[in-house]
Protein backbone atom coordinates (compact mmCIF):
# COMPACT_ATOMS: atom_id res chain seq x y z
CA UNK A 1 0.00 0.00 0.00
CA UNK A 2 1.61 3.15 -1.33
CA UNK A 3 1.74 5.98 1.19
CA UNK A 4 1.12 9.66 0.32
CA UNK A 5 3.41 10.32 -2.98
CA UNK A 6 4.58 13.49 -3.95
CA UNK A 7 6.67 14.61 -6.88
CA UNK A 8 9.19 16.59 -7.30
CA UNK A 9 11.15 15.69 -4.44
CA UNK A 10 13.42 18.92 -5.00
CA UNK A 11 12.68 21.72 -7.43
CA UNK A 12 14.50 24.87 -8.49
CA UNK A 13 13.16 27.69 -9.94
CA UNK A 14 14.44 31.29 -10.92
CA UNK A 15 12.38 33.95 -9.48
CA UNK A 16 9.64 34.79 -11.72
CA UNK A 17 8.85 30.97 -12.49
CA UNK A 18 6.09 28.98 -12.05
CA UNK A 19 6.40 26.05 -9.60
CA UNK A 20 4.07 23.22 -9.93
CA UNK A 21 3.95 20.60 -6.87
CA UNK A 22 2.15 17.23 -7.28
CA UNK A 23 0.89 14.85 -4.82
CA UNK A 24 -1.12 11.52 -5.18
CA UNK A 25 -3.12 10.82 -1.78
CA UNK A 26 -3.03 7.33 -0.06
CA UNK A 27 -5.42 4.65 -1.53
CA UNK A 28 -8.79 4.81 0.02
CA UNK A 29 -8.04 9.05 0.95
CA UNK A 30 -10.19 11.28 -0.41
CA UNK A 31 -8.80 14.27 1.76
CA UNK A 32 -5.52 16.55 1.00
CA UNK A 33 -3.55 18.71 2.88
CA UNK A 34 -0.50 21.14 1.83
CA UNK A 35 1.30 22.29 4.44
CA UNK A 36 4.12 24.39 4.27
CA UNK A 37 7.44 24.58 6.49
CA UNK A 38 10.13 27.14 5.98
CA UNK A 39 13.60 26.71 7.21
CA UNK A 40 13.65 25.67 10.65
CA UNK A 41 10.27 26.65 11.50
CA UNK A 42 7.08 24.86 12.02
CA UNK A 43 4.59 23.09 9.49
CA UNK A 44 1.77 25.89 8.73
CA UNK A 45 -1.33 24.86 7.40
CA UNK A 46 -1.71 26.05 3.45
CA UNK A 47 -4.91 24.38 2.27
CA UNK A 48 -7.41 21.51 2.38
CA UNK A 49 -8.91 19.93 -0.44
CA UNK A 50 -11.44 16.79 -1.36
CA UNK A 51 -12.05 16.18 -4.80
CA UNK A 52 -12.87 19.03 -7.14
CA UNK A 53 -13.67 21.25 -4.12
CA UNK A 54 -11.36 23.62 -1.89
CA UNK A 55 -12.89 22.66 1.69
CA UNK A 56 -10.65 25.35 3.72
CA UNK A 57 -7.70 27.83 2.15
CA UNK A 58 -7.54 30.14 4.84
CA UNK A 59 -3.65 29.56 4.97
CA UNK A 60 -2.98 30.19 1.86
CA UNK A 61 -1.57 33.58 0.67
CA UNK A 62 -3.97 35.75 -1.38
CA UNK A 63 -2.36 35.74 -4.30
CA UNK A 64 0.27 33.47 -6.70
CA UNK A 65 -0.66 30.67 -4.95
CA UNK A 66 -3.47 28.08 -6.12
CA UNK A 67 -4.47 24.60 -5.76
CA UNK A 68 -6.48 21.97 -7.42
CA UNK A 69 -7.65 18.27 -7.20
CA UNK A 70 -9.17 16.73 -9.70
CA UNK A 71 -11.82 14.02 -10.34
CA UNK A 72 -8.52 12.24 -11.75
CA UNK A 73 -5.31 12.95 -11.36
CA UNK A 74 -3.38 14.07 -8.26
CA UNK A 75 -3.64 17.40 -6.38
CA UNK A 76 -1.17 19.82 -7.55
CA UNK A 77 0.35 23.33 -5.33
CA UNK A 78 0.84 25.95 -8.05
CA UNK A 79 2.81 28.81 -7.22
CA UNK A 80 3.02 31.66 -9.86
CA UNK A 81 6.05 33.80 -10.25
CA UNK A 82 8.03 32.45 -7.45
CA UNK A 83 10.17 34.84 -5.08
CA UNK A 84 12.61 34.01 -2.68
CA UNK A 85 10.99 33.65 -0.34
CA UNK A 86 8.21 30.83 -1.30
CA UNK A 87 11.93 28.72 -0.44
CA UNK A 88 10.26 25.99 1.66
CA UNK A 89 9.93 22.34 1.90
CA UNK A 90 6.04 21.54 0.71
CA UNK A 91 4.03 18.57 2.59
CA UNK A 92 0.95 17.30 0.90
CA UNK A 93 -1.03 14.83 3.68
CA UNK A 94 -3.95 13.03 3.27
CA UNK A 95 -6.69 11.14 5.28
CA UNK A 96 -9.99 8.98 4.90
CA UNK A 97 -13.10 10.35 4.19
CA UNK A 98 -14.27 10.09 7.55
CA UNK A 99 -12.62 12.57 9.80
CA UNK A 100 -13.48 11.30 13.35
CA UNK A 101 -10.31 9.04 14.82
CA UNK A 102 -8.55 8.89 11.24
CA UNK A 103 -4.94 8.96 11.21
CA UNK A 104 -3.44 12.45 8.87
CA UNK A 105 -0.33 11.05 6.66
CA UNK A 106 2.42 13.10 5.22
CA UNK A 107 4.09 12.77 2.06
CA UNK A 108 8.25 13.20 1.57
CA UNK A 109 7.47 16.78 0.28
CA UNK A 110 8.81 18.72 -2.06
CA UNK A 111 11.70 21.28 -1.31
CA UNK A 112 11.77 24.24 -3.27
CA UNK A 113 14.38 26.32 -3.81
CA UNK A 114 14.05 29.73 -5.74
CA UNK A 115 17.41 31.18 -7.28
CA UNK B 1 -8.02 29.79 16.55
CA UNK B 2 -5.63 27.37 17.88
CA UNK B 3 -2.52 28.25 20.12
CA UNK B 4 -0.03 25.35 20.99
CA UNK B 5 3.29 25.67 22.50
CA UNK B 6 5.79 23.24 23.38
CA UNK B 7 9.86 23.92 24.23
CA UNK B 8 11.97 24.58 21.41
CA UNK B 9 14.78 22.46 22.41
CA UNK B 10 16.02 19.68 24.96
CA UNK B 11 18.63 17.58 25.44
CA UNK B 12 18.56 13.98 26.95
CA UNK B 13 21.26 11.50 27.18
CA UNK B 14 21.29 7.78 25.41
CA UNK B 15 19.19 5.31 27.73
CA UNK B 16 17.39 7.99 29.70
CA UNK B 17 13.65 8.99 29.81
CA UNK B 18 12.03 12.35 28.66
CA UNK B 19 9.15 13.91 28.64
CA UNK B 20 8.23 16.77 26.23
CA UNK B 21 5.05 18.60 27.05
CA UNK B 22 2.85 21.02 25.06
CA UNK B 23 0.01 22.95 25.45
CA UNK B 24 -2.93 23.83 23.97
CA UNK B 25 -5.44 26.77 23.89
CA UNK B 26 -8.44 25.82 21.11
CA UNK B 27 -11.59 27.09 19.90
CA UNK B 28 -12.69 23.32 19.05
CA UNK B 29 -10.52 19.86 19.73
CA UNK B 30 -11.12 16.86 18.15
CA UNK B 31 -7.38 14.70 18.87
CA UNK B 32 -4.28 15.78 19.56
CA UNK B 33 -1.89 14.26 17.60
CA UNK B 34 2.57 13.79 17.92
CA UNK B 35 5.12 13.31 14.96
CA UNK B 36 8.76 13.20 14.72
CA UNK B 37 10.67 14.51 11.77
CA UNK B 38 14.30 14.52 11.85
CA UNK B 39 16.10 17.48 9.12
CA UNK B 40 15.23 16.58 5.62
CA UNK B 41 12.43 14.61 5.85
CA UNK B 42 8.84 14.22 6.46
CA UNK B 43 6.60 13.91 9.59
CA UNK B 44 6.14 10.56 10.75
CA UNK B 45 3.40 9.65 12.85
CA UNK B 46 4.12 8.86 16.37
CA UNK B 47 0.06 9.17 18.30
CA UNK B 48 -2.97 10.51 18.95
CA UNK B 49 -5.53 11.03 21.84
CA UNK B 50 -8.84 12.28 21.76
CA UNK B 51 -9.94 10.66 25.12
CA UNK B 52 -8.02 11.90 28.31
CA UNK B 53 -5.17 9.12 29.54
CA UNK B 54 -2.50 6.91 28.50
CA UNK B 55 -1.65 5.87 25.06
CA UNK B 56 0.90 3.54 25.37
CA UNK B 57 2.98 1.90 22.26
CA UNK B 58 6.33 0.47 22.59
CA UNK B 59 8.94 3.50 23.71
CA UNK B 60 6.78 5.76 23.18
CA UNK B 61 3.77 7.56 24.96
CA UNK B 62 1.48 10.26 25.41
CA UNK B 63 -0.61 11.21 27.62
CA UNK B 64 -3.76 14.08 27.28
CA UNK B 65 -5.95 15.94 29.67
CA UNK B 66 -8.42 17.83 27.38
CA UNK B 67 -9.55 20.10 31.03
CA UNK B 68 -5.86 20.86 31.29
CA UNK B 69 -5.01 21.59 27.65
CA UNK B 70 -2.19 19.23 28.01
CA UNK B 71 -0.09 16.42 26.45
CA UNK B 72 3.16 15.27 26.67
CA UNK B 73 5.24 12.41 24.82
CA UNK B 74 7.55 10.26 26.91
CA UNK B 75 10.36 8.52 25.03
CA UNK B 76 12.15 5.84 27.05
CA UNK B 77 15.12 3.73 26.42
CA UNK B 78 16.24 7.00 24.40
CA UNK B 79 18.38 6.00 21.45
CA UNK B 80 20.23 8.63 19.59
CA UNK B 81 18.22 7.88 16.12
CA UNK B 82 15.77 9.80 18.09
CA UNK B 83 16.78 12.66 17.95
CA UNK B 84 14.91 14.85 15.76
CA UNK B 85 11.76 17.54 16.20
CA UNK B 86 8.74 16.56 17.88
CA UNK B 87 5.50 17.84 16.26
CA UNK B 88 2.44 18.62 18.69
CA UNK B 89 -0.72 19.00 16.54
CA UNK B 90 -4.14 19.70 17.50
CA UNK B 91 -7.25 18.90 14.77
CA UNK B 92 -10.24 21.16 15.02
CA UNK B 93 -13.92 20.46 15.84
CA UNK B 94 -14.35 19.74 12.22
CA UNK B 95 -11.99 17.30 12.44
CA UNK B 96 -10.21 18.35 9.26
CA UNK B 97 -7.57 20.59 9.89
CA UNK B 98 -3.87 19.81 11.68
CA UNK B 99 -2.73 22.92 13.62
CA UNK B 100 1.24 22.29 14.61
CA UNK B 101 3.07 23.91 17.33
CA UNK B 102 6.61 24.76 16.34
CA UNK B 103 8.17 21.78 17.25
CA UNK B 104 10.85 20.25 20.09
CA UNK B 105 13.96 19.31 18.66
CA UNK B 106 15.27 16.53 20.95
CA UNK B 107 19.31 16.26 21.15
CA UNK B 108 20.61 12.61 22.62
CA UNK B 109 24.00 12.58 23.72
CA UNK B 110 25.78 9.58 24.35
Amino acid sequence: NAGVMQNPRHLVRRRGQEARLRCSPMKGHSHVYWYRQLPEEGLKFMVYLQKENIIDESGMPKERFSAEFPKEGPSILRIQQVVRGDSAAYFCASSPPSSSGNTIYFGEGSWLTVV
Amino acid sequence: GQNIDQPTEMTATEGAIVQINCTYQTSGFNGLFWYQQHAGEAPTFLSYNVLDGLEEKGRFSSFLSRSKGYSYLLLKELQMKDSASYLCAVRDRAGNMLTFGGGTRLMVKP
